[in-house]
């Protein structure tokens, strides 16, 4: 059964980067049909869907974020990634990976990881 | 983006009530939507996908159903595991979204 574990800093300064690594076991990150996905969750707010990344290597974002995401594979380590760029308190979340198959349901999530952005 | 709106945000139950809760997408989804479950701590649990069809190993006490851009999760007989915050999602438009949540809480 695929599992999914996020890693990551837990604290990132306003304007830097945050980077994010999910970690996939019980199976490999390059089976087909298999959507890799971000997912964060300020708190009291709703889920939003950050971006996905397809087993190609190919990317979609969420038009709101776009400019400051990155989504990647490194199947080498069976894990895939997530970088966003000028973060601010916004940015604030508990942030998952996901995965779902062809209609977009998500599946299989990790536990969730905390990112606070302050200095 | 598809607005989602829940309703109601919270309810108190007891085991063995029939719990009915709504979600209304902004627009047009056909059958791209789904369910969640979400206890402290862990992350969203899929339930059912594509309106109805309860993803494995979940119990049939839960279903789902839609009249339109209506959507319905129901629990036929609530049980203790089943207090936790509820999730509908859309994916039929890009970026997929998500309603703010309903809480069941034990009355």
């Amino acid at each position: 059964q695929v599992q999914l574990q996020e890693s990551g800093p837990g604290l990132v300064k306003p304007s830097q980067t945050l980077s994010l690594t999910c970690t996939v076991s019980g199976g490999s990150i390059s089976s087909t049909s298999h959507y890799w996905t971000w997912i964060r969750q300020p708190a009291g707010t709703a889920l939003e869907w950050i971006g996905r990344v397809y087993t190609d290597g190919s990317t979609n974002y969420n038009p709101s974020l776009q400019s400051r995401v990155t989504i990647s594979l490194d199947t080498s380590k069976n894990q895939f990634s997530l970088k966003l760029t000028s973060v601010t308190a916004a940015d604030t979340a508990l942030y998952y990976c996901a995965s779902h198959g062809g209609n977009a349901a998500f599946d299989i999530w990790g536990q969730g990881t905390m990112v606070t952005v302050s200095s | 983006d598809v607005q989602m709106t829940q309703s109601p945000s919270s309810l108190s139950a007891s085991v063995g009530d029939r719990v009915i809760i709504t979600c209304r997408a902004g627009q047009t989804i056909r059958k791209y939507f789904h369910w969640y479950q979400q206890k402290p701590g862990s992350g969203p649990k899929l339930l059912i996908y594509d309106v109805s069809t309860l993803q494995a190993g979940v119990p049939s006490r839960f279903s789902g159903s839609e009249s339109g851009t209506d959507f319905t999760l129901t629990i036929s007989s609530l049980q203790p595991e089943d207090f936790a915050t509820y999730y509908c999602q859309q994916s039929y438009i890009n970026p997929p979204t998500f309603g703010p949540g309903t809480t069941v809480e034990m009355k």
